[in-house]
């Protein structure tokens, strides 16, 4: 099994372009996640989703959209990139539970530099 | 709001030697969550707690849960070089919709041993 799998692993952009981060995974996950990771702020929740066709926004969604068509994949679109945006992007699932105690998969993360 | 705050942010220990993380949350929890970060890479899950459990262990990792403290505890005993990592604490809450749960993360301590 692959687990979670990330594309691209690095990108560099330049302000006001827009490109989807890929994530996939081939457990049959329900529960899927977007986290970026700044220093000194921990990981911060962007959208997650529980299901096909579900979707939520976590703590800081804006200048973020996903969609969940499908179980396995759920990428996330930066519409216009801004600078503030520049940060190590993780992708994580698990199995559902409406007590949410299964443990998290995590991909190895995008660095994405926006310049 | 980050539910869960790790302490300390980092945490300097010589190889032998234990080493004490915790964790503080802000609401009631089903579950508590402790992850490890090995620098650059995804997170790895390390041991899950749940509410009506006071202790688990899991080889030199043992993990306390006091929900009338709202607080956890991750202790590494006879740390060794290889256990230099970020460890994050993660609890489930419920989104805005009210419904479905996500997992959020504390900032996390920095753990460096020492040979």
């Amino acid at each position: 099994n692959a687990g979670v799998t990330q594309t691209p692993k690095f990108q560099v952009l330049k302000t006001g372009q827009s490109m989807t981060l890929q994530c996939a995974q081939d457990m049959n996950h329900e529960y899927m996640s977007w986290y970026r990771q700044d220093p000194g702020m921990g990981l911060r929740l962007i959208h997650y989703s529980v299901g096909a066709g579900i979707t939520d926004q976590g703590e800081v969604p804006n200048g973020y959209n996903v969609s969940r068509s499908t179980t396995e994949d759920f990428p996330l679109r930066l519409l216009s990139a801004a600078p503030s945006q520049t940060s190590v992007y993780f992708c994580a699932s698990s199995y559902y539970t409406v007590a949410l105690n299964s443990p998290l998969h995590f991909g190895n993360g995008t660095r994405l530099t926006v310049t | 709001s980050q539910q869960g705050e790790e302490d300390p942010q980092a945490l300097s220990i010589q190889e032998g030697e234990n080493a004490t993380m915790n964790c503080s949350y802000k609401t009631s929890i089903n579950n508590l969550q402790w992850y490890r970060q090995n620098s650059g890479r995804g997170l790895v899950h390390l041991i899950l707690i749940r509410s009506n459990e006071r202790e688990k262990h899991s080889g030199r990792l043992r993990v306390t849960l006091d929900t009338s403290k709202k607080s956890s505890s991750l202790l590494i005993t006879a740390s060794r070089a290889a256990d230099t990592a970020s460890y994050f604490c993660a609890t489930p809450s419920r989104g805005s919709g009210g419904s479905n749960y996500k997992l959020t993360f504390g900032k996390g301590t920095l753990l460096t041993v020492n040979p």
